[in-house]
């Protein structure tokens, strides 16, 4: 099945740095991915739609300045925290998929803003 | 915007006995989406319904879309200890042009008591 790779797994870095996450797809070619954030025991929440070759869109209240969006190319997205915060700690993942298919999700990555 | 309501948040149920999670959207689907979520791990898709009045069966567990394809059930017959998790409804709205998006319910976690 479709396989979406996810990376790194878990961040650890002092307040002010910039991260960088990668999201994958393996064997298929995603033109739209989603990224999610998720805190402890809710639900995912959608933050932006990162489109090949376009500007990401993104939801209300997120800060597009703050979460740098690039989909270069049909199999890669990368979400970047830039000036990473203690409020910005959280798990981050992503998803691929066809318009009206299944999304296939990433494994997450743990980000903590010491 | 579009909201996607889930019951209950927490549902803790003896090895054995059934066990249902409900979903509610405010706005029309195009389809619905479950995905379970282990402690620690990503979202595992589980199935989509997609015709009004669907019924859907995996082994133990039914879905369903309701006839307005506004709300949704997942019903588990039997819960095993390997059925703990947290399960997720997401819907895509009709119409649009959303990208596909999904709109994540606020999930139900499952706890099994052996």
């Amino acid at each position: 099945g479709a396989v979406v790779s996810q990376h790194p797994s878990w961040v650890i870095c002092k307040s002010g740095t910039s991260v960088k996450i990668e999201c994958r797809s393996l064997d298929f070619q995603a033109t739209t991915m989603f990224w999610y954030r998720q805190f402890p025991k809710q639900s995912l929440m959608l933050m932006a739609t990162s489109n090949e070759g376009s500007k990401a869109t993104y939801e209300q209240g997120v800060e597009k300045d703050k979460f740098l969006i690039n989909h270069a190319s049909l199999t890669l997205s990368t979400l970047t925290v830039t000036s990473a915060h203690p409020e910005d700690s959280s798990f981050y993942i992503c998803s691929a998929g066809d318009r009206n298919q299944p999304q296939h999700f990433g494994d997450g990555t743990r980000l903590s803003i010491l | 915007g579009q909201q996607v309501m889930q019951i209950p948040q927490y549902q803790h149920v003896q090895e054995g006995e059934d066990f249902t999670t409900y979903c509610n959207s405010s706005t029309t689907l195009s389809n619905i989406q479950w995905y379970k979520q282990r402690p620690g791990g990503h979202p595992v898709f589980l199935i989509q319904l997609v015709k009004s009045g669907e019924v859907k069966k995996q082994k133990r567990l039914t879905f369903q879309f309701g006839e307005a394809k506004k709300n949704s059930s997942l019903h588990i017959t039997a819960t095993q200890t390997t059925d703990v998790g947290t399960y997720f409804c997401a819907g895509r709205k009709a119409g649009g042009t959303s990208y596909g998006k999904l709109t994540f319910g606020q999930g139900t976690i499952l706890t099994v008591h052996p």
